[in-house]
């Protein structure tokens, strides 16, 4: 139990377009769901915290304009990057909070590699 | 200024031998909790550590809290190359708060 999926796992997108990137929780609900950045030999990076129903609290320096997210249900956080650069290009990884599950444990999903071309 | 300093950063070492992988902080914490993740995935946790002094053992790796809860070790003893992998500490903020890394130990294991 206790499985977080994302989709895509990969996907490449020219300069300015935008990317939706999904994150489910399979077998359980999930109110809190994080999503992280992480580059090439670095540790991973909170971007922003997703709650269910409200808005995201993102961290210091991350543009909350050009990283959107949405939390509509209690399985499903989406993060789409906006206007995508090649310096977005990053592996992003989403967790969700084990809700009735374990609390004080993170689920983490396979992440998303993202290049920008 | 990182909360958690990891150390060290990179790790190439022959099969056979030992390492100590350390995680360090100025604070103090409930518990901290240890990753291991592979290339194009998501880290998975190896463990935490809730009490001070708190020794656990997974195989062939021993976690060790620090008795004022500042710190972490992790031993890996005669590593393989299936060790490989990028080794992360964390620490939660507070009961469902955000997970905070360190900043990893890439560590290569060579046959």
């Amino acid at each position: 139990g206790a499985v977080v999926s994302q989709h895509p796992s990969w996907v490449i997108c020219k300069s300015g377009t935008s990317v939706k990137i999904e994150c489910r929780s399979l077998d359980f609900q999930a109110t809190t769901m994080f999503w992280y950045r992480q580059f090439p030999k670095q540790s991973l990076m909170l971007m922003a915290t997703s709650n269910e129903g409200s808005k995201a609290t993102y961290e210091q320096g991350v543009e909350k304009d050009k990283f959107l997210i949405n939390h509509a249900s209690l399985t499903l956080s989406t993060l789409t990057v906006t206007s995508a650069h090649p310096e977005d290009s990053s592996f992003y990884i989403c967790s969700a909070d084990g809700d009735g599950v374990n609390t004080d444990t993170q689920y983490f999903g396979p992440g998303t590699r993202l290049t920008v071309l | 200024t990182q909360l958690l300093e990891q150390s060290p950063q990179f790790l190439s070492i022959q099969e056979g031998e030992n390492l100590t992988v350390y995680c360090n902080s100025s604070s103090v914490f409930s518990s901290l909790q240890w990753y291991r993740q592979e290339p194009g995935e998501g880290p998975v946790l190896l463990v935490t550590v809730v009490t001070g002094g708190e020794v656990k053992k997974l195989k062939r790796l021993t976690f060790q809290f620090g008795d004022a809860r500042k710190d972490s070790s992790l031993h890996i003893t005669a590593a393989q190359p299936g060790d490989t992998g990028l080794y992360l500490c964390a620490v939660r903020l507070n009961q469902g708060g955000k997970l905070i890394f360190g900043q990893g130990t890439e560590l290569s294991v060579k046959p």
